[in-house]
């Protein structure tokens, strides 16, 4: 199975800052379609995931554009660019180029 | 409006079977994909496996045979069903909904259902 690896596991942040989340995976994500199945998930205290990016850079519907994602191969990064409240949680990066679909360990956001 | 709601037990004996339905709104079964995502207390998120609108399957091989999703289209529910239950079953467990194409994967969720296995 691909093993996606991110860090930092917590990130301490202020309100306003800009923060980044790494995503490594154990092998290249390029599907032999030219696409790249690398997703983003938040997930709040005691909700439920949501997806705030798919295809490495594409923002879900209803996500701030201050979320955003970029990356290619194996090496990809989660962008908070100006950090409110609201964005306190554990996020996820996902796979799904190969089977079986895989998450991160997750990444969890405290906020100062 | 879509919605995705898991039902099922809050409690499992050990080695016993565990069922859960995934009823859904707003979206028909026969256009969308549903899959099952589990997650242990404080623990991370893992794939289980999936229902395609075609009405085939898919599963994490980490579940062996054990595992077995299928669906009732005309109530627009999706079931889940896995024996055998050990106490790392415990976990609470999602429905998400997929559209079509691998780039468009659980933009929906249920709120889950957590259960526990009890010796």
């Amino acid at each position: 199975d691909v093993v996606l690896t991110q860090t930092p596991s917590i990130l301490s942040a202020t309100i306003g800052q800009s923060v980044s989340i790494s995503c490594r995976s154990s092998q290249s994500l390029l599907d032999s379609d030219g696409n790249t199945y690398l997703y983003w998930f938040l997930q709040r205290p005691g909700q439920s995931p949501q997806r705030l990016i798919y295809l490495v850079s594409n923002l879900g519907s209803g996500v701030p554009n201050r979320f955003s994602g970029s990356g290619s191969g194996t090496d990809f990064t989660l962008k908070i660019s100006g950090v409110e409240a609201e964005d306190l949680g554990v996020y996820y990066c996902m796979q799904a180029t190969h089977a079986p679909l895989t998450f991160g360990s997750g990444t969890k956001l405290e906020i100062k | 409006q879509v919605q995705l709601k898991e039902t099922g037990p809050d409690l499992v004996q050990l080695t016993q079977t565990l069922s859960i339905t995934c009823t859904v709104s707003g979206f028909s079964l026969t256009t969308y994909n549903v899959h099952w995502v589990r997650q242990p207390p404080g623990k991370g998120l893992e794939w289980m496996g999936a229902m395609w609108n075609g009405g085939g399957t898919d599963y994490n091989s980490a579940f062996k045979s054990r595992l077995s999703i299928s669906r009732d289209t005309s109530k627009s529910q999706v079931f889940l069903k896995m024996n055998s239950l050990q106490t790392d079953d415990t976990a609470k467990y999602f429905c998400a909904r997929h559209e079509g194409t691998m780039g468009s994967l659980f933009d929906y969720w249920g709120q889950g259902v957590m259960v526990t296995v009890s010796s």
